[in-house]
């Protein structure tokens, strides 16, 4: 079942921040965001799974709650670079490694100065 | 460099013309998958392989068949094209270990157009 995404686009400007959401309607094992700009491929970001513990950019922050079956994208002080479109990709329940991650329509995020 | 690499990037073709996307990955990956990616679609799966000779179903399978005879590669075949796979392909991998989720690296797409 694809997760939801919102919103499905946004403007920024320069130095201001932004929240995408992520929510599904069954409980989650893992949360995976990506970041694709315009013409390439999808680029890891972070992966947020039950639990607590996460795997990704530094720089990059996100929560993950749980209860509500969603999850949180934090961009903050954004900059030009940011600009592209964010996947979540949810995995209902531990695939065991098989990687049934069912990614969301995206949200594209654009920057000006 | 690590990189997982496709070939073409780009095609045009006819429907029911025969065609395979090559995929190769560097990294010594276990796990290949390839995704289609349409406007307001996002990123759906057709296949994924666990490991050399291992392949299974993903969303979106029909009209697609895989092959993973050596660890690095993992084609695409489409033996009758229609008109509804034209769409951005991608293809990644990522190390597989039993229970545990991994991030996956993307190709770089090939964007296939069928009349």
């Amino acid at each position: 079942q694809q997760p939801v995404q919102s919103p499905q686009a946004v403007i920024l400007r320069e130095g201001e921040d932004a929240v995408i959401n992520c929510s599904s309607s069954k409980a989650l094992y893992s949360v995976h965001w990506y970041r694709q700009k315009h013409g390439e491929a999808p680029v890891f970001l972070m992966i947020l799974l039950k639990g607590g513990e996460q795997k990704g950019h530094d720089k990059i922050s996100a929560s993950f709650n749980e209860k509500k079956q969603q999850s949180s994208l934090y961009l903050t002080a954004s900059q030009l670079s940011y600009s592209g479109t964010y996947f979540c990709g949810t995995e209902i329940g531990n695939s065991g490694g098989y990687q049934k991650v069912t990614f969301g329509t995206g949200t594209k995020l654009q920057v000006i100065p | 460099e690590a990189q997982v690499t496709q070939n073409p990037r780009y095609l045009i073709t006819v429907t029911g013309k025969k065609l395979t996307v090559t995929c190769s990955q560097n990294m010594n990956h276990e796990y290949m998958s390839w995704y289609r990616q349409d406007p307001g679609l996002g990123l759906r799966q057709i296949y994924y392989s666990m490991n050399v000779e291992v392949t299974d179903k993903g969303d979106v399978p029909e009209g697609y068949k895989v092959s993973r005879k050596e660890k690095r590669n993992f084609p695409l075949i489409l033996e009758s094209p229609s008109p509804n796979q034209t769409s951005l392909y991608f293809c990644a991998s990522s190390p597989f270990t039993k229970g545990q989720t991994y991030e996956q690296y993307f190709g770089p797409g090939t964007r296939l157009t069928v009349t």
